[in-house]
């Protein structure tokens, strides 16, 4: 399974960071696919998942501001995150299912900045 | 919700074994068995070192090892090699379908 995060790598603040990952060597039909980020001063930080049936769950301290999304015919899921802020700056990663999280993508830095 | 927590580094000589802790609460670590721990070096992205808590996935080193008593999880690493040289982060499910990530521990082989 390989995973591969894609989209601009700068934002405006109080936009809208909206990043792709692509799926190869399976199916987003199952598993649970996942966003994960990486801040400086934070560590790692789970952000949410998408269940292909089931919808999907996010991080209650992001919750208003995330949307995660699929395209099964692309095989890809997507990751929408609004009024976003210099505090939103990170490596954003895509990965397989979650607790645990067992393939990731290679991460893609997004800086918030005017 | 809060971060589990981490020291922030641990430092250990070639060959030694050194253990890094992650204390949850009673709402997530010392609830459930799900504990997992990742390995992530600098421009890299995480590896999965450790799942359930103590189970190893094919192809980790069984150097590494994991364990679980109350609200803690503990991550053992023996016989240090510098390539263990990394970010070490434990991770848990924390009930209603959500998870939480200590704030990570930077190894030092010195």
């Amino acid at each position: 399974v390989q995973l591969q995060e894609s989209g601009p790598g700068l934002v405006k603040p109080s936009e809208t960071l909206s990043l792709t990952c692509t799926v190869s060597g399976g199916s987003i039909t199952s598993y649970y696919w996942s966003w994960v980020r990486l801040t400086p001063g934070k560590g790692l930080e789970w952000i949410g998942f998408f269940f292909h049936g089931g919808g999907a769950n996010y991080n209650p301290s992001l919750k208003s501001r995330v949307t995660i999304s699929a395209d099964t015919s692309k095989n890809q899921f997507s990751l929408r995150l609004s009024s976003v802020t210099a505090a939103d700056t990170a490596v954003y990663y895509c990965a397989r299912n979650y607790v645990p999280f067992d393939y990731w993508g290679q991460g893609m830095l997004v800086t918030v900045s005017s | 919700q809060s971060a589990l927590t981490q020291p922030a580094s641990v430092s250990g000589s070639p060959g030694q074994s050194i253990t890094i802790s992650c204390t949850g609460t009673s709402s997530d670590v010392g609830s459930y068995n799900l504990v997992s721990w990742y390995q992530q070096h600098p421009d890299k992205a995480p590896k999965l070192m450790i799942y359930e808590a103590s189970r190893r996935p094919s192809g980790v080193s069984n150097r590494f090892s994991g364990s679980k008593s109350g609200n803690t999880a503990s991550l053992t690493i023996s016989g240090l090699q510098a390539e263990d040289e990394a970010d070490y982060y434990c991770c848990s499910y924390a009930g209603s379908s959500t998870v939480l990530f200590g704030g990570g521990t930077k190894l030092t082989v010195l």
